[in-house]
């Protein structure tokens, strides 16, 4: 069964910084690209990064692009987002979403949420 | 940059009745690269339909989609109770259309 558990979300002030990461199991993580998507409170989904198999291409929504970092260890079966100089407006709930082929976002992990606030 | 419209925004419907939403896409497309989901309230989205009209596993035969040019169709044959909720169109893995409710009328 594949599990896709997110940690490391909190309060965070303005331009701060936080790094969420995401456990998988259940499936040969290797094979498989891996996306972080977003939702803010009563709001609908946004798409915010991705990274291929290999690490080696990485894609960002314009909003978070200099500020967020993708990243993937295979060794470990996991996904982090390294979130800087983080703004109001990337208050959400952070979901990690595994994904066979790159345009097919296919399992979604339960969320960790996010809050920027001072 | 493809932005995706769906509508309605809100659709009233009873138990056993067809459901049609819709995704329109702002330009022209090149791929087929269009995925359903459906979110239940406090829950991740699901996987419903991927590459416009294959359905995900364990997603029943009453869930459909098709495309016209640069329309995208979801269309739910007989709703059941859980179906009552948000669904959303995504491209390419990546844009979302805003979402549309599906409510029980």
């Amino acid at each position: 069964e594949v599990q896709l558990v997110e940690s490391g979300g909190g309060l965070v002030q303005p331009g701060g910084t936080l790094r969420l990461s995401c456990a998988a199991s259940g499936f040969k993580f290797n094979n498989y690209w891996m996306h972080w998507a977003r939702q803010a409170p009563g709001k609908g989904l946004e798409w915010v990064a991705n990274i291929k198999e290999d690490g080696s291409e990485k894609n960002y929504v314009d909003s978070v692009k200099g500020r967020f970092i993708i990243s993937r260890d295979n060794a470990k079966n996991s996904l982090y987002l390294q979130m800087n100089n983080l703004r109001a407006e990337d208050t959400a709930v952070y979901y990690c979403v595994s994904s066979p082929r790159v345009a097919v976002p296919e399992c979604w992990g339960q969320g960790t949420l996010v809050t920027v606030s001072s | 940059e493809i932005v995706l419209t769906q509508s309605p925004g809100t659709l009233s419907l009873s138990p056993g009745e067809r459901a049609t939403l819709s995704c329109r896409a702002s330009q022209s497309v090149s791929s087929s690269y269009l995925a359903w989901y459906r979110q239940k309230p406090g829950q991740a989205p699901r996987l419903l339909i991927y590459d416009t009209r294959n359905r995900a596993t364990g997603i029943p035969d009453r869930f459909s989609g098709s495309a016209s040019g640069t329309d995208f169709t979801l269309t739910i044959s007989r709703l059941e109770p859980e179906d009552f909720a948000v669904y959303y169109c995504q491209k390419d893995g990546r844009t979302f259309g805003q979402g549309t409710k599906l409510e029980i009328k």
